[in-house]
């Protein structure tokens, strides 16, 4: 069975810290992986789309590097500030299920930033 | 370019009632997804639907049911209420095309809840 773990649930930290998000799957055959961010009771935010044959992603403070023969993938936020604070989804295409409108999520780390 | 739009933004059902939610893709995409988010088992596939017809499926009862129509709009359909579909459903559009960089834009949800 597929599964995405996201790892810690909840994280707080002091604003201008660096901070890493965490997530793993279990099978390396994918298209891609995405990371969402998620504000409470609202629809989910893409932030960044890596694809199978890529290492990294960057977009501004964040960076998502991607290992698919350990199953792995980072979020890298720099220099974090109150406004990121929000809960952050992993998903992932697997090939096995034809089609990329079935992403399989973890179960998301909140974050909180404090000023 | 307008986002994904769901119609209600919130619903009160009581049991053994049928509901039906509403997703209006991005304009030119032609897949639509649909997603169940609860607290306890997160995001939670339910299906997928291309140009009219569904083309993957998640592990849900014959309850929820969906359809596509020729504008690409989506309609979600839950008969018989259970308690525990009280959820925030999520639609998402994409192009449909199977590529390793596609991208899903998600809509703010549905939250549904049954009393």
């Amino acid at each position: 069975k597929q599964e995405v773990t996201q790892i810690p649930a909840a994280l707080s930290v002091p604003e201008g810290e660096n901070l890493v998000l965490n997530c793993s799957f279990t099978d390396s055959a994918i298209y891609n992986l995405q990371w969402f961010r998620q504000d409470p009771g609202k629809g989910l935010t893409s932030l960044l789309l890596i694809q199978s044959s890529q290492r990294e992603q960057t977009s501004g403070r964040l960076n998502a590097s991607l290992d698919k023969s350990s199953g792995r993938s980072t979020l890298y936020i720099a220099a974090s500030q109150p406004g990121d604070s929000a809960t952050y989804l992993c998903a992932v295409t697997f090939l096995s299920v034809g089609s990329q409108g079935n992403l399989i999520f973890g179960k998301g780390t909140k974050l909180s930033v404090k000023p | 370019k307008a986002g994904v739009t769901q119609t209600p933004r919130y619903l009160i059902k009581t049991r053994g009632q049928q509901v039906t939610l509403s997703c209006s893709p991005i304009s030119g995409h032609r897949s639509v997804s649909w997603y169940q988010q609860t607290p306890g088992q997160g995001l939670q596939f339910l299906f997928e639907y291309f140009s009219e017809t569904q083309r993957n499926k998640g592990n849900f009862p014959g309850r929820f049911s969906g359809r596509q129509f020729s504008n690409s709009r989506s309609e979600m359909n839950v008969s018989t209420l259970e308690l525990g579909d009280s959820a925030l459903y999520l639609c998402a559009s994409s192009s449909g095309e199977r590529t390793a960089n596609e991208k899903l834009f998600f809509g703010s949800g549905t939250q549904l809840s049954v009393l």
